[in-house]
């Protein structure tokens, strides 16, 4: 089993969509969990930091299921430039705490 | 420009030869990590450092493989005797510490003929 497993894409999406992705990671003493963004031919970045709690930065919700080992990313009224490869990436926690990243997920908003 | 550096930014090398890539982190951050990305696939890890020390290597790392960050500021990573399964992206990123954000570098794209 991975590590950390994601939805296989690709989303194909018109603007305004609502989509979701999912994400399941294998170690439960994992503490520290992220989604980035990677651009076409680019390095990743940093998108967004997931609490126990979720959390909401404008049009993304992050959410986090510890019992189900299970992070979510929704992702509302989504735009052209929300087109991009969305990696779940999960801290190492009793393992040297390195982040380990999924194989990600590609979104493609179409007007 | 305060990010992180790597360089080259493209490598194209003939299958056997030796290759050396470096990477120059933040300046503050003393955690440094080298990933290899192939297409379709999210960073796999390879190996980190905590300031000079390495702490970790993927299993999956050969031999053939070398990193080392002598100083403890910039890391250079070494390919011995490269094959065409070797052709990758490899990228840099550092940070201060656990559940700080990663930065990456751009990344140094590696074609073995």
């Amino acid at each position: 089993r991975k590590e950390v497993e994601q939805d296989p894409g690709p989303f194909n999406v018109p603007e305004g969509a609502t989509v979701a992705f999912n994400c399941t990671y294998s170690n439960s003493a994992s503490q520290s969990f992220f989604w980035y963004r990677q651009d076409c031919r680019k390095e990743p970045k940093l998108l967004m930091s997931v609490y126990s709690s979720g959390n909401e930065d404008g049009r993304f919700t992050a959410q986090l299921n510890r019992a189900s080992q299970y992070i979510s990313l929704l992702i509302r009224d989504s735009k052209l430039s929300d087109s991009a490869t969305y990696l779940c990436v999960v801290d190492n926690y009793n393992q040297g705490g390195k982040l380990i990243f999924g194989q990600g997920t590609e979104l493609s908003v179409k007007p | 420009d305060t990010g992180v550096s790597q360089d080259p930014r493209h490598k194209i090398t003939k299958r056997g030869q030796n290759v050396t890539f470096r990477c120059d982190p933040i300046s503050e951050h003393n955690r440094l990590y080298w990933y290899r990305q192939t297409l379709g696939q999210g960073p796999e890890f390879l190996t980190y450092f905590q300031n000079e020390a390495q702490l970790e290597k993927s299993r999956l790392l050969s031999d053939r493989f070398s990193a080392e960050r002598p100083k403890g500021s910039f890391s250079t990573l070494e390919i011995q005797r490269t094959e065409q399964g070797d052709s990758a992206m490899y990228l840099c990123a550092s940070d201060r510490s656990t559940n700080e954000k990663l930065f990456f570098g751009s990344g140094t794209q590696l074609s073995v003929l």
